[in-house]
């Protein structure tokens, strides 16, 4: 049971424009979600995040947009650079049995951003 | 500072050999840990995490198992490996929480594991 989806498995943008990368979730007891980078061969890691009681958090180039009723997200990056191609993750965070804290990935989608 | 180490970077094993990865945090105590495996097509999926010593959760049922034997060490054991087990592993860790403050989790940089 995929809790969270990224359904889009690769993007292509060209470098100076908007990529957008979605993510969706079944779970309604997530209250936490992360986007995490990922290069082949190295560890993920943490990108932005956004609280199940915000809308949008903002870092720089990098948005993130939470849509509760709809359960989902994305992550808006702009403008696009070549280094930023690399796999993305979503992430959506819940407690779980005993009180402990577990992460939930998608599957991940490829951002290559051409130059 | 905190640091996560994860080893060996790379590993090739037989069928049927056992297997034993070691991960190790420093700079915090009581993180909660976790063991993650990234395969072709499957993402990152949650193998293991645990919240304290002796303190395992298992997500799905596999030929894997976790331990945790001390409070800043995570290791991921198998005692027959299958060729299915290959992949990417991964250690993370999160501090604890405070409040409604939730935190991210830092990884490790992952062993490479190739089972022939």
């Amino acid at each position: 049971d995929q809790q969270v989806k990224q359904n889009s498995p690769s993007l292509s943008v060209q470098e100076g424009r908007i990529s957008i990368l979605n993510c969706d979730y079944t779970n309604s007891m997530f209250d936490y979600f992360l986007w995490y980078k990922k290069y082949p061969a190295e560890g993920p890691t943490f990108l932005i995040s956004i609280s199940s009681i915000k809308d949008k958090n903002e870092d720089g180039r990098f948005t993130v947009f939470l849509n509760k009723s709809a359960k989902h997200l994305s992550l808006h990056i702009v403008p696009s650079q070549p280094g930023d191609s690399a796999v993305y993750f979503c992430a959506a965070s819940a407690v779980a049995q005993g009180g402990s804290e577990k992460l939930v990935f998608g599957k991940g989608t490829k951002l290559t951003v051409n130059p | 500072s905190q640091t996560i180490h994860q080893w060996p970077a790379t590993l090739v094993q037989p069928v049927g050999s056992p297997l034993s990865l070691e991960c190790t945090v420093e700079g915090t105590s009581n993180p909660n840990l976790y063991w993650y495996r990234q395969a072709a097509g499957r993402g990152l999926q949650l193998l293991f995490y645990s919240v304290g010593i002796g303190q395992i959760s298992s997500e799905v049922p596999q030929n894997l198992s976790a331990s945790r034997p001390q409070d800043r060490q995570f290791i991921l054991s198998s005692k027959k490996l299958l060729l299915s087990d290959s992949g990417f592993y991964l250690c993370a860790y999160k501090t604890p929480e405070t409040g409604l403050m939730s935190t991210e989790a830092f990884f490790g940089q992952g062993t490479r594991l190739t089972v022939v």
